[in-house]
């Protein structure tokens, strides 16, 4: 499974855009990019996915290079509600099933307002 | 019914007992995973069961102990547990790309 890298926390205001990045330098040909958020003392929460290019839904765009070792989720216009641990994990996408999940370290964004 | 149910919530538990957490998921999901969380770290993965039989064991030690009664269900039982066994312990259940977590249970060991 591929490690990814992202900061470890970022700080932002309300309404503005906020945009993590990942690394994943040794992502495979089948592997997806999800991410997800997690509050305090919650599960996560799946946000989107993507394989390449650009992915948009009703919470965030995910923009991922043509090399495909990067990947950024973009969140628009932030709230305070947004304050979340942002995990970002890269694997195959599963034609079972089963389908591990590894969890990197994750990004703890903070927003002020 | 789009969630995964734990209970309990929280749980306090001597080193001495046997107690169980509980998983439940009513979207036919036929993969489940238990998942282990310490403060201010990320979820750790423990089990996957598919089609209600364990499919992957991440070298957990045998004082947990998974069961999966129906495709519904899951269970993890805890015996002679250790103080440092305390933390979130989180299910869920997956289709196709997207895996469906619970709230957790809240597990401390004295």
């Amino acid at each position: 499974l591929a490690k990814t890298t992202q900061p470890i926390s970022m700080d932002s205001y309300e309404g503005q855009e906020v945009n993590i990045t990942c690394s994943h330098n040794n992502i495979a040909t089948n592997d997806y990019i999800t991410w997800y958020q997690q509050f305090p003392s919650q599960g996560p929460r799946f946000i989107i996915q993507g394989y390449k290019t650009k992915v948009t839904n009703e919470v965030a765009s995910l923009f991922i290079p043509a090399d495909r070792k990067s990947s950024t989720l973009s969140l628009p216009r932030v709230s305070l509600s947004d304050t979340a641990v942002y995990y970002c994990l890269v694997g195959d996408r599963g034609t079972s099933n089963t389908g591990k999940l590894i969890f990197g370290q994750g990004t703890t964004l903070q927003v002020k307002p | 019914d789009t969630e995964v149910t734990q209970t309990p919530k929280h749980l306090v538990m001597g080193m001495t007992n046997k107690k169980s957490l509980k998983c439940e998921q009513h979207m036919g999901h036929r993969a489940m995973y238990w998942y282990k969380q310490k403060a201010k770290k990320p979820p750790e993965l423990m089990f996957v069961y598919s089609y209600e039989k364990l499919s992957i064991n991440e070298s957990v030690p045998s004082r947990f102990s998974p069961e999966c009664p129906n495709s519904s269900l899951l269970n993890l039982h805890l015996h002679a547990l250790q103080p440092e066994d305390s933390a979130l312990y989180l299910c869920a259940s997956k289709v196709s790309n997207e895996q469906f977590f619970g709230p957790g249970t809240r597990l401390t060991v004295l």
